[in-house]
């Protein structure tokens, strides 16, 4: 149980195209999902918290027009990076919570973005 | 305050041994620690996790130990195994926040 899928898994894309990564808890209802980026051989670096049906709550520094997180049903949210450049280059990486209360997340397989 | 602190960045141990991996907190609001396994190019996965209320938990070759005096908590890997090279992360996190706040991580290798 509590499987989190990431897609796509990796992804190049041309500067200032926008790119979507989907992340879906496979087997449970996550009441809420976070998104993470993770720069080579650092630590995970959180960018926002998401609620179902609530907008994004996003850490200090990270770019709200940039980084677009929609959380629409309870199995899916969605990072889309708009108008992408080569910093934003990164792994990207999702993690779901079921019920609130309840302190276990789980984290999808990452997607790799290049942005060329 | 909300930093966790992890130690060693790099362990290198033979196979049998034991990998120890430290990590120590100020924030004495956080009542969740968890260790996440993270290989290569892949997502963490939970690997086990505490609470203050006890001083140790195991499951299998894997053991949390829990200093709340001392605001440290560790993971000890049993009969390490190379299949157990990987980087690990600490964490924590409180009841009144949803983040997790990771450690710097700790990369394993585990030689045959």
């Amino acid at each position: 149980g509590a499987v989190v899928s990431q897609h796509p898994s990796r992804v190049i894309c041309k500067s200032g195209t926008s790119v979507k990564i989907e992340c879906r808890s496979l087997d449970f209802q996550a009441t809420t999902m976070f998104w993470y980026r993770q720069f080579p051989k650092k630590s995970l670096m959180l960018m926002a918290t998401s609620n179902e049906g609530s907008k994004a709550t996003y850490e200090q520094g990270v770019e709200k027009d940039k980084f677009l997180i929609n959380h629409a049903s309870l199995t899916l949210s969605t990072l889309t990076v708009t108008s992408a450049h080569p910093e934003d280059s990164s792994f990207y990486i999702c993690s779901a919570r079921g019920k609130a209360g309840l302190y276990e997340q789980y984290f999808g397989p990452g997607t790799r973005l290049t942005v060329t | 305050q909300q930093q966790v602190k992890q130690s060693p960045q790099s362990l290198i141990v033979q196979k049998g041994g034991i990998s120890i991996i430290n990590c120590a907190y100020e924030n004495t609001a956080f009542d969740y620690f968890p260790w996440y396994q993270q290989f290569p190019g892949k997502g963490p996965a939970l690997l086990i996790a505490i609470r203050p209320d006890v001083s140790e938990k195991k499951e299998g070759r894997f053991t949390i130990s829990f200093n709340k005096s001392a605001k440290q908590f560790s993971l000890h890997i049993m009969d390490s195994q190379p299949g157990d090279s990987a980087t690990y992360f600490c964490a924590a996190s409180t009841k009144n926040t949803d983040k997790l706040i990771f450690g710097t991580g700790t990369r394993l290798q585990v030689f045959p």
